[in-house]
C-alpha cells in the first residue's frame, strides 16, 4: 500500500495561497489521492481527491504530477480558520502519515 | 453531501467494562468501513477494515479479541472495546465511502477508561 510523505509544518500569511506538497512515489495506477484536514479533537474533514487530472472545488485545488508520484494541495486564499493538520492519503488502505501542520498567521 | 455519523462522541467507563461505538453511513451504502485510533498529538492509526457481511481485517498488532468489529449491514459498523483498560483510552474514528468517490469520517469518539 502506498505511503505518503509530507513536511511536518508550514506557515502561511492570511490571504495568501497555501501550497501543501505530498510525495506518494509508490502509488499504484488505480489508487486515488485524498486530502483531509483535522482540527483538534474532531474527525478529519474531506477536502478533495483525484486520480490523474487536476481537480478544483470550492475549498481547494489539487495538482497531481504527470507521473502521479506527488501532488500539491492549494488553498487559494488562506484564512485563520484553515489552521489545521492536513493529511494526504492514498486510497486502498488509507494509511495516514504524520501530515502537515499548517499555521495561518495574520 | 454524504455523512458518516459516529456515536457516542465521548464515553467514560470503568476498567474491565466493554464499550460499543457505532458508525453509520447516513445516505449511502458503504461496503467497507475503516476504524482508526488516535493518541494526542499523533496521526490516525488504522486498526481494521470492516467489510459488510464478512470478518474484519485487522492491522498488525491490533488484538481482534480486544477490538470486536461487526459490519452487519451496508450502513452500520460497530467497534466494541472489550474489557477496557486505561491504556485503551484514545480517540476512535471511523470512515466510510465508496471506492473512487468521497471518503467521509465520523466525528470521533473520545474514550476514557478509569
Amino acid at each position: 500500500d502506498a505511503k505518503t510523505t509530507q513536511p511536518p509544518s508550514m506557515d502561511c500569511a492570511e490571504g495568501r495561497a497555501a501550497n501543501l506538497p505530498c510525495n506518494h512515489s509508490t502509488i499504484s495506477g488505480n489508487e486515488y489521492v485524498y486530502w483531509y484536514r483535522q482540527i483538534h479533537s474532531q474527525g478529519p474533514q474531506y477536502i478533495i481527491h483525484g486520480l490523474k487530472n487536476n481537480e478544483t472545488n470550492e475549498m481547494a485545488s489539487l495538482i497531481i504530477t504527470e507521473d502521479r508520484k506527488s501532488s500539491t494541495l492549494i488553498l487559494p486564499h488562506a484564512t485563520l480558520r484553515d489552521t489545521a493538520v492536513y493529511y494526504c492519503i492514498v486510497s486502498g488502505k488509507l494509511i495516514f502519515g504524520q501530515g502537515t501542520e499548517l499555521s495561518v498567521k495574520p | 453531501g454524504a455523512v458518516v455519523s459516529q456515536h457516542p462522541s465521548w464515553v467514560i467507563c470503568k476498567s474491565g467494562t466493554s464499550v460499543k461505538i457505532e458508525c453509520r453511513s447516513l445516505d449511502f451504502q458503504a461496503t467497507t468501513m475503516f476504524w482508526y485510533r488516535q493518541f494526542p498529538k499523533q496521526s490516525l492509526m488504522l486498526m481494521a477494515t470492516s467489510n459488510e457481511g464478512s470478518k474484519a481485517t485487522y492491522e498488525q498488532g491490533v488484538e481482534k479479541d480486544k477490538f470486536l468489529i461487526n459490519h452487519a449491514s451496508l450502513t452500520l459498523s460497530t467497534l466494541t472495546v472489550t474489557s477496557a483498560h486505561p491504556e485503551d483510552s484514545s480517540f476512535y474514528i471511523c470512515s466510510a465511502g465508496v471506492f473512487g468517490e468521497k471518503l467521509f469520517f465520523g466525528s470521533g469518539t473520545q474514550l476514557s477508561v478509569l
